[in-house]
C-alpha cells in the first residue's frame, strides 16, 4: 500500500514569514494529493488539493507543488498569520481512499 | 457547517461493551468513508461505501468492527467487545462519486474505553 511521510512534525514561524511542509509518497498510482488543516478538537478541513496532471496550484496565500518523478509534494503558506496555527496533514491516494501523513503542528508566533 | 454529521460526539464505555456510532453524510454524496485517528497521528482508513455497497475494508477493521449503510444514506459503525486500544477519534467523511475527490469530514466521535 501507499506510505506517506511528512516533515517536519513541528514548525514555528514568525508572523508574516513563510511556512513549508513537505511530504513524500511511495505508490506511483496515487494521483490525488489533498492537504487538510485540523485545529484542536475540530474536524480536518480540506484547504487545497492537486491532481497528478498539474505541477503547481495556488489559492491566495496557499500553494501546493507536486513532483511526480520524485514522488514528493509540498505545501507553502506565505504571509503567515496566527490563525494559520494548526496541524496540517498531507494525503495521497487514487480516489477510493487516502493515506495520510503524520501531521505537522504549525505555530505562528505573533 | 460542512454538512457531515456524526453522533455521538463523545462516548465513554467500559471495556467489553459494544458501541455504535452514526454518520449522516452530505445528502448528494455517494461515497462514505470511515477513518480512525489517534492522538498525534493522521487519519487511518477503515472502510468505505459507494451508495449501500461496502467496497473496501482495511486490515485495521478487525472482526469486532462492522459498518453498514443500509439505504445508501446514513451509516453506522459498530465495535463489539471494545478494548482500550479502540480509544480514538472515529471520523466519517463523504464525497461525490464523480468529480468530488476531496473529502468532507464530520466532527468525529471520540471514543474512550475505560
Amino acid at each position: 500500500g501507499e506510505n506517506v511521510e511528512q516533515h517536519p512534525s513541528t514548525l514555528s514561524v514568525q508572523e508574516g514569514d513563510s511556512a513549508v511542509i513537505k511530504c513524500t509518497y511511495s505508490d506511483s498510482a496515487s494521483n490525488y494529493f489533498p492537504w487538510y488543516k485540523q485545529e484542536l478538537g475540530k474536524r480536518p478541513q480540506l484547504i487545497i488539493d492537486i491532481r497528478s496532471n498539474v505541477g503547481e496550484k495556488k489559492d491566495q496565500r496557499i500553494a501546493v507543488t507536486l513532483n511526480k518523478t520524485a514522488k514528493h509534494f509540498s505545501l507553502h503558506i506565505t504571509e503567515t498569520q496566527p490563525e494559520d496555527s494548526a496541524v496540517y496533514f498531507c494525503a495521497a491516494g487514487a480516489g477510493n481512499q487516502f493515506y495520510f501523513g503524520t501531521g505537522t503542528s504549525l505555530t505562528v508566533i505573533p | 457547517d460542512t454538512g457531515v454529521s456524526q453522533d455521538p460526539r463523545h462516548k465513554i464505555t467500559k471495556r467489553g461493551q459494544n458501541v455504535t456510532f452514526r454518520c449522516d453524510p452530505i445528502s448528494e454524496h455517494n461515497r462514505l468513508y470511515w477513518y480512525r485517528q489517534t492522538l498525534g497521528q493522521g487519519p487511518e482508513f477503515l472502510t468505505y461505501f459507494q451508495n449501500e455497497a461496502q467496497l473496501e475494508k482495511s486490515r485495521l477493521l478487525s472482526d469486532r468492527f462492522s459498518a453498514e449503510r443500509p439505504k445508501g444514506s446514513f451509516s453506522t459503525l459498530e465495535i463489539q467487545r471494545t478494548e482500550q486500544g479502540d480509544s480514538a477519534m472515529y471520523l466519517c467523511a463523504s464525497s461525490l462519486l464523480v468529480g468530488g475527490w476531496g473529502y468532507t469530514f464530520g466532527s468525529g466521535t471520540r471514543l474512550t474505553v475505560v
